[in-house]
């Protein structure tokens, strides 16, 4: 079956823009995960959403940065006016629960870069 | 909150050389354990994982086991190819759910 797509691949963007990011889970996941992967580094958590609960926001690193999705399906990771240090790797993953033991399946990733 | 120590890269070794890569963790509540690996160019692929102590993990020749009192998911192969040349991430998921990632161990296997 499909797996977790986000578009687009790559975002080229000048500083102070605002930029939207989207996740395409895989259908039936009710978990939806972002991170982001800094050149080199590993991958840093961002926002989790389950279900209809309020989604868990400790990860985004200022107000600069906004999630939302819609019931069970496509979510969007919003970054506004950005700055050159949020150039990195966004990724979405998507597991079937919230649960522990559940295996979180990521999408390809959007590059964004911020010249 | 939970954190993650994994052995520094990069690592180069012969075809059919055996592996370890060592893996520690600090995690809130009874966690599971993840081996995540980035072959080049690629997306981020679950490698396996163990759910409770003492499971040992297993795909592609790779295993892991559980280690609840050294806290510990070391990953081992015993004949690695190059076609394993990738970024392998150790990954506890505790209570707050989201994956803690390691800063990745690249390996590259030479023939």
């Amino acid at each position: 079956g499909a797996g977790v797509s986000q578009s687009p691949s790559n975002k080229v963007t000048e500083k102070g823009k605002d930029v939207e990011l989207r996740c395409d889970p895989i259908s039936g996941h009710t978990a939806l995960y972002w991170y982001r992967q800094r050149l080199g580094q590993g991958l840093e958590f961002l926002i989790y959403f389950q279900g209809n609960s309020a989604p868990d926001k400790s990860g985004l690193p200022s107000d600069r940065f906004s999630a939302e999705r819609t019931g069970e399906s496509v979510s969007t990771l919003t970054i506004q006016r950005t700055q050159q240090e949020d150039s990195a790797v966004y990724l979405c993953a998507s597991s079937l629960g919230g649960d522990r033991t559940d295996t979180q399946y990521f999408g390809p990733g959007t590059r964004l870069t911020v010249l | 909150g939970d954190s993650v120590t994994q052995m520094e890269g990069p690592v180069t070794l012969s075809e059919e050389a055996f592996l370890t890569i060592n893996c520690t963790y600090t995690a809130t509540g009874y966690p599971s354990l993840f081996w995540y690996v980035q072959y080049p160019g690629e997306g981020l692929q679950l490698l396996l994982k163990a759910t409770k102590a003492d499971d040992k993990g297993s795909n592609k020749g790779f295993e892991a086991t559980y280690r609840k009192e050294t806290t510990s998911f070391h990953l081992e192969k015993g004949s690695v190819q190059v076609s394993d040349s990738a970024v392998y991430f150790c990954a506890p998921g505790g209570s707050a759910r989201q994956l803690t990632f390691g800063s990745g161990t690249q390996l590259t296997v030479l023939p």
